[in-house]
Order: structure tokens, then C-alpha cells, then sequence
């Protein structure tokens, strides 16, 4: 157990809706990111918030987008999906400056 | 993109053999880790190595990096069925963001009982 959780665990939703994403982060860890993991590939970073502010961001167009909380809880929502979104989505949070990561268990979206 | 690439995709082992995965990767790092993934689940971080280190032992697990072939390795000695699992090495830049972890395609491992 890491400490992060996750929710959905799993979704279905139709190509052309939005779906929103939540993680909530170890207390203390200041800085989270979320990766894209699509079937039998490693995961892809899509982006990262320290302190509620986006400070690094992977190649994903702008319909990924995120919120993190002052109590460092986060959301990624994505809009328009496209069938090519299913994947396995995760979030790992941090203490801004440390090197370990820690992952949540991830949200299984399917796109139809 | 994938920066990590790991050798092999695939390694079937007896139990108490010992398991060696690489990974190579191209560009200037601040550190390599390595994670486990069990059944597309959730990522494990199992140890990590900077680019100023050359080995690291933790348990079980040896991790080697040669940053003069942009390469590292992990070895799993004394291996277990419960240590069957994807194992992935990841990246993180000498500059930008500090979280920014890349991906290889991961290694999948199987121990026989």
C-alpha cells in the first residue's frame, strides 16, 4: 500500500464525452503527476502540478487537463475522448524535491 | 515516447534461479528506477540509482548503470513465484521536471513454482 488511492476504479464511457479522473495524494506530498498506460506499453506522463500549479507537462494535447487542491487531492479530466484514450491511468505524488515516487493503484477507462 | 527500451520483453525462469533484465536509454539522466507492476495494476518503485552511482543493492534486487552506454540492469536473485510481474525501468531528465518519469515497454517475468 502506498498510500495513494484512486477513483473510479474502472469506467465506461462513449467516444465524444468528458470524464473526470480523482487521486488523492499521501498527506504531506506536495507535487503529483499522472501517467497514461495503454495495454502492453509503459506508462506516458501527461503532466505535473506542485503547489496547485502545472509545472511540467508530457505530449498530450490540451483536452487533458488537470486540478490539484490545496489539500493536494488532484483530478484529471479529458474531454472529447477518443477511442485511442482507454488505457490505464495513473497518479503518483511526491514530497516536492525528493526522488520517490508512489503510485496509486491506477483507473481502468474504456472508451466505446 | 518511450525512452527506456528493455531486453528482454520476456523472461520465464525457475524458481530459485537468478533473473537479469536490462534497459537502455538515450538521453542525459538524473536518475533510473525501477518499478514492478503487478497484473496492470498499480506501479511498485523498487529501487532507484543516480547517475553518479555505478551499483546498488537492496534485498534481493541489484541494479547496475553505466551512463558511458546509457544502460542499466536489474538483477533478481534468488527468485520467487511472487516476484512473476512486469518490470519496468524509467528515467528522469537532468533538467525539467523533476517527476517526469519515461518508460520503457517493460519486462514480463515469470517464475515456475
Amino acid at each position: 500500500e502506498t498510500g495513494v488511492t484512486q477513483s473510479p476504479t474502472h469506467l465506461i464511457k462513449t467516444r465524444g464525452q468528458q470524464v473526470t479522473l480523482r487521486c488523492s495524494s499521501q498527506s504531506g506530498h506536495n507535487t503529483v503527476s499522472w501517467y497514461q498506460q495503454a495495454l502492453g506499453q509503459g506508462p506516458q506522463f501527461i503532466f505535473q502540478y506542485y503547489r496547485e500549479e502545472e509545472n511540467g507537462r508530457g505530449n498530450f494535447p490540451p483536452r487533458f487537463s488537470g486540478l490539484q487542491f490545496p489539500n493536494y487531492s488532484s483530478e484529471l479530466n479529458v474531454n472529447a475522448l477518443e477511442l485511442d484514450d482507454s488505457a490505464l491511468y495513473l497518479c503518483a505524488s511526491k514530497v516536492g524535491g525528493q526522488e520517490t515516487q508512489y503510485f496509486g493503484p491506477g483507473t481502468r477507462l474504456l472508451v466505446l | 515516447s518511450q525512452q527506456g527500451e528493455e531486453d528482454p520483453q520476456a523472461l520465464s525462469i525457475q524458481e530459485g534461479e537468478n533473473a537479469t533484465m536490462n534497459c537502455s536509454y538515450k538521453t542525459s539522466i538524473n536518475n533510473l528506477q525501477w518499478y514492478r507492476q503487478n497484473s496492470g495494476r498499480g506501479l511498485v518503485h523498487l529501487i532507484l540509482i543516480r547517475s553518479n552511482e555505478r551499483e546498488k543493492h537492496s534485498g534481493r534486487l541489484r541494479v547496475t548503470l553505466d551512463t558511458s552506454k546509457k544502460s542499466s540492469s536489474l538483477l533478481i536473485t534468488a527468485s520467487r513465484a511472487a516476484d512473476t510481474a512486469s518490470y519496468f525501468c524509467a528515467t528522469v531528465p537532468r533538467t525539467g521536471a523533476n517527476s517526469k518519469l519515461t518508460f520503457g515497454k517493460g519486462i514480463t517475468l515469470s517464475v515456475r513454482p
